[in-house]
């Protein structure tokens, strides 16, 4: 199947700072990516929807101030936490999906963010 | 929006077939049903989709019910590295897709 790589893997960071984390399609283009937080025993929440080279589209309670996304490329997202707070400490997850079987997302391994 | 039911937790042994099932009774003719699974700590990963027929692949066949409100995950012979969280979603709109609780199966020695 299709690969999607993040980066970091896991961040820790203090307070008011920002956070960037990157999502990359290896293997295929991907023309959708899809940015997901999941807390602890919870199951996943979708952020954002980002189309390549057009703005994200920020789900219902979703601070597009906060949560800053860049599609520059169809292997390339980027999701920015900025001014970080211990209440934003979670496990972010992309998703992408390509141009070729545009029915079926493919996961990154997940970002774990932890602000002090 | 569509929306799935599944039970929250399973145990099945070790070598034996893991039916996971899930209700979707109010899937329109145009969703397709997903299955994916999370072990902890990981991105989901993708097991597979259907729309009304069943279907087999290498990790897994999904079995879905002629009229389409409910459906079955079967992993044929479920080792230790299948214990999981298994989400059985209905994609909402082209894309998206909505996530419920999942179940968590726990394969037993």
């Amino acid at each position: 199947g299709a690969v999607v790589s993040q980066h970091p893997s896991r961040v820790i960071c203090k307070s008011g700072t920002s956070v960037k984390i990157e999502c990359r399609s290896l293997d295929f283009q991907a023309t959708t990516m899809f940015w997901y937080r999941q807390f602890p025993k919870q199951s996943l929440m979708l952020m954002a929807t980002s189309n390549e080279g057009s703005k994200a589209t920020y789900e219902q309670g979703v601070e597009k101030d906060k949560f800053l996304i860049n599609h520059a490329s169809l292997t390339l997202s980027t999701l920015t936490v900025t001014s970080a707070h211990p209440e934003d400490s979670s496990f972010y997850i992309c998703s992408a999906r390509g141009t070729s079987n545009q029915e079926t997302q493919y996961f990154g391994p997940g970002t774990r963010l932890l602000v002090l | 929006d569509a929306k799935t039911t599944q039970p929250p937790s399973m145990d099945c042994a070790e070598g034996r077939a893991a039916n996971l099932p899930c209700n979707h009774s109010t899937i329109s003719g145009n969703e397709y049903v997903y299955w994916y699974r999370q072990i902890h700590s990981q991105g989901p990963q993708y097991i597979i989709h259907g729309l009304k027929n069943n279907e087999t692949n290498e990790m897994a066949s999904l079995i879905i019910t002629e009229d389409r409100k409910s459906s079955t995950l079967i992993l044929p012979h479920a080792t230790l590295r299948d214990t999981a969280v298994y989400y059985c979603i209905v994609r909402v709109g082209r894309y998206q897709l909505i996530w419920g609780a999942g179940t968590k199966l726990i394969i037993k020695p």
